[in-house]
């Protein structure tokens, strides 16, 4: 099946470091995007990255994608408190767009 | 900035009772969808809508579950028959293509 898996599943760091969370998934996609929860929340969307693209920035966050590999990577520069949150990789389905095929998530907590 | 809404944001139910979510997706936007996610797992999705039909659904969408879009503005989730695996956080989203999904805030359903 075709899915988004984070690594690591939980990260600490202190407040003013960089984060960096890996996303890999399985089979062909047409966009990669990363999305933000905080505890119970809803969902934030990020950042998209299409599949011919290789790097997106946006303010502090920085998606690459690898599509020979099958991997994507999110770092997140200086960190701040309320970056503490889930951040969850995720896939387009295989004929486009129907559905959204989420990872389990890489839980952040920066530390002030 | 334009948002999708849900209500109610929680709701408790007993077991074998119907339950309508209900979600306002953002105005110009014609593909809705459905997902879920149960405690410390990750969001699956459900269903997606275009057209005043179903476009695709999940394993988990069975007999028990129907979408509608009523009116020009709400789009509903209907569980008929709830069971206690159906306790789960129920996002509603939307899209004006393929791309972006723009999620709600959530509806917290526990069934007792």
């Amino acid at each position: 099946s075709q899915q988004g898996e984070e690594d690591p599943q939980a990260l600490s760091i202190q407040e003013g470091e960089n984060a960096t969370m890996n996303c890999s998934y399985k089979t062909s996609i047409n966009n990669l995007q990363w999305y933000r929860q905080n505890s119970g929340r809803g969902l934030v969307h990020l950042i998209l990255i299409r599949s011919n693209e290789r790097e997106k920035h946006s303010g502090r966050l920085r998606v690459t994608l690898d599509t020979s590999k099958k991997s994507s990577s999110l770092l997140i520069t200086a960190s701040r408190a309320a970056d503490t949150a889930s951040y969850f990789c995720a896939t387009d389905g295989r004929y486009g767009g129907f559905k959204t095929i989420f990872g389990a998530g890489t839980r952040l907590f920066v530390k002030a | 900035e334009p948002e999708v809404t849900q209500t109610p944001s929680h709701q408790v139910t007993q077991m074998g009772q119907e339950v309508i979510l209900r979600c306002v997706p953002i105005s110009n936007h014609l593909y809705f969808y459905w997902y879920r996610q149960i405690l410390g797992q990750k969001v699956e999705f459900l269903v997606s809508f275009y057209n005043n039909e179903i476009s695709e659904k999940s394993e988990i969408f069975d007999d028990q579950f129907s979408v509608e879009r009523p009116d020009g503005s709400n789009f509903t989730l209907k569980i008929r028959s709830t069971k206690l695996e159906d306790s789960a956080m129920y996002f509603c989203a939307s899209s004006d293509g393929l791309e972006t999904q723009y999620f709600g805030p959530g509806t917290r359903l526990l069934v007792l």
